[in-house]
């Protein structure tokens, strides 16, 4: 078990552009969450996959952004046309299961700076 | 709207002495409750956390406590270490939802 892991850890992209980050989950667990974090403030949920089915999506995330996890192991979260209020760390989490104690694994973020 | 609150942005204590984190929520909706801690650099990590048929939860150096008519949660640290310096959060969720909403931290300091 290695964890959740997300790529890119950092990404620097220009107004306008499209990105797109990856989150590898613990590879037992059937539900994957993304959450983004601005300096300050707590995580705040985006999106998330019970296997591959999209579940819920905050009022949020805007039609520019968009999640897919395709197969039920990994996921994608793609920016597009990026703004500067993107800036921000992305979180990837997952988890076991629905039952208690719904406790969320989460990966070390990938932070996104949008110039 | 914020529906988890943790009002104290951060915390100062001495090593060995009692840690006291608090978080306030509004949705009379959540049943559930976990605290997360967080080093730089790194995602949060799972700490503990209650149902709200409880009042407490005891793990370790840990306890949460729970006073749903007060709508209020707190985490205790006894005796606290300087490994504990981390920012803390509150979360909240229902039992059957997939999200959990999070308060805004608190960053607690241990010094030796």
């Amino acid at each position: 078990d290695t964890g959740v892991s997300q790529d890119p850890r950092h990404k620097i992209t220009k107004r306008g552009q499209n990105v797109t980050f990856r989150c590898d989950p613990i590879s037992e667990h059937n539900r994957l969450y993304w959450y983004r974090q601005t300096l300050g403030q707590g995580p705040e949920f985006l999106t998330y996959f019970q296997n591959e089915a999209q579940l819920e999506k905050s009022r949020l995330l805007s039609d520019r952004f968009s999640a897919e996890r395709p197969k039920g192991s990994f996921s994608t979260l793609e920016i597009q046309r990026t703004e500067q209020g993107d800036s921000a760390m992305y979180l990837c989490a997952s988890s076991l299961g629905s039952g208690a104690p719904y406790e969320q694994y989460f990966g070390p973020g990938t932070r996104l700076t949008v110039t | 709207d914020q529906q988890v609150k943790q009002n104290s942005p951060s915390l100062s204590v001495q090593e060995g002495r009692i840690s006291i984190l608090n978080c306030d929520y509004t949705n009379s909706m959540f049943d559930y409750f976990l605290w997360y801690k967080k080093y730089p650099a790194e995602g949060p990590t799972f700490l503990i956390s209650i149902s709200s048929i409880k009042d407490k939860n005891e793990d370790g150096r840990f306890t949460v406590f729970l006073n749903k008519s007060a709508k209020h949660l707190s985490l205790h640290i006894v005796p606290s270490q300087p490994g504990d310096s981390a920012v803390y959060f509150c979360a909240a969720r229902k039992t059957n939802a997939g999200k959990s909403t999070f308060g805004d931290g608190t960053t607690l300091t241990v010094k030796p």
